[in-house]
């Protein structure tokens, strides 16, 4: 089955801006989604097909994707985007819907 | 405004049965595939199965996880979609995040139910 790979953590300051990392074989061929899950709370859609963002999302939120790397981008990092982050594709495999393991976004 | 309501989590024993069920508002329910998506303690997530709207048969699909154990269906005229759990092993531990499924994506998610199952 498809597997992405996400770093465990990332640590930004606030005000700069943090790069998350979605890696799988070709993911570039593929249309990324990531969701923001806070503690405590359920996960939110912030980025879908790649780049694209749902109403309500801020612009600091971006994404991209290009051959084996999905990222995603938050520019102007706030106290408030601490959170972990989670990307995700749907593959024609035998678990169609597929998680990275997930980034802990640390503000410092 | 969309919601999905998630209830029936507890605490069940090894080897016994639990149905979740997913009481959705703000949208056509019935135009819509559903999904379950769980999330272990301390983990990441995991898609456990999803339905697929009538107009595409109703189908389901499942996690080879739960294959053969989990059974998820729908009722369009109440707007639920329900998760039927057979054979509960301690590793389905979990909350369980009921999801609506907009192509690739699950765009909207529920405040999820935990379930633990334990002796």
């Amino acid at each position: 089955s498809y597997v992405l790979t996400q770093p465990p953590s990332v640590s930004v300051a606030p005000g700069k801006t943090a790069r998350i990392t979605c890696g799988g074989n070709n993911i570039g061929s593929k249309s990324v989604h990531w969701y923001q899950q806070k503690p405590g709370q359920a996960p939110v859609l912030v980025i879908y097909y790649d780049s694209d963002r749902p109403s309500g999302i801020p612009e600091r939120f971006s994404g991209s994707n290009s051959g084996n790397t999905a990222t995603l981008t938050i520019s102007r990092v706030e106290a408030g985007d601490e959170a972990d982050y989670y990307c995700q594709v749907w593959d024609s495999s035998s678990d169609p819907w597929v998680f990275g393991g997930g980034t802990k976004l640390t503000v410092l | 405004e969309v919601q999905l309501v998630e209830s029936g989590g507890g605490l069940v024993q090894p080897g016994r049965s639990l149905r979740l069920s997913c009481t959705a508002s703000g949208f056509t329910f019935g135009d819509y595939a559903m999904s379950w998506v769980r999330q272990a303690p301390g983990k990441g997530l995991e898609w456990v199965g999803f339905i697929r709207s009538k107009a595409y048969g109703g189908t389901t699909e499942y996690a080879a996880s739960v294959k053969g154990r989990f059974t998820i269906s729908r009722d369009d005229s109440k707007s639920i979609a329900y998760l039927q759990m057979n054979s509960l092993k301690t590793e389905d531990t979990a909350v369980y995040y009921c999801t609506r499924i907009v192509a690739t994506m699950f765009d909207y998610w529920g405040q999820g139910t935990l379930v633990t199952v334990s002796s």
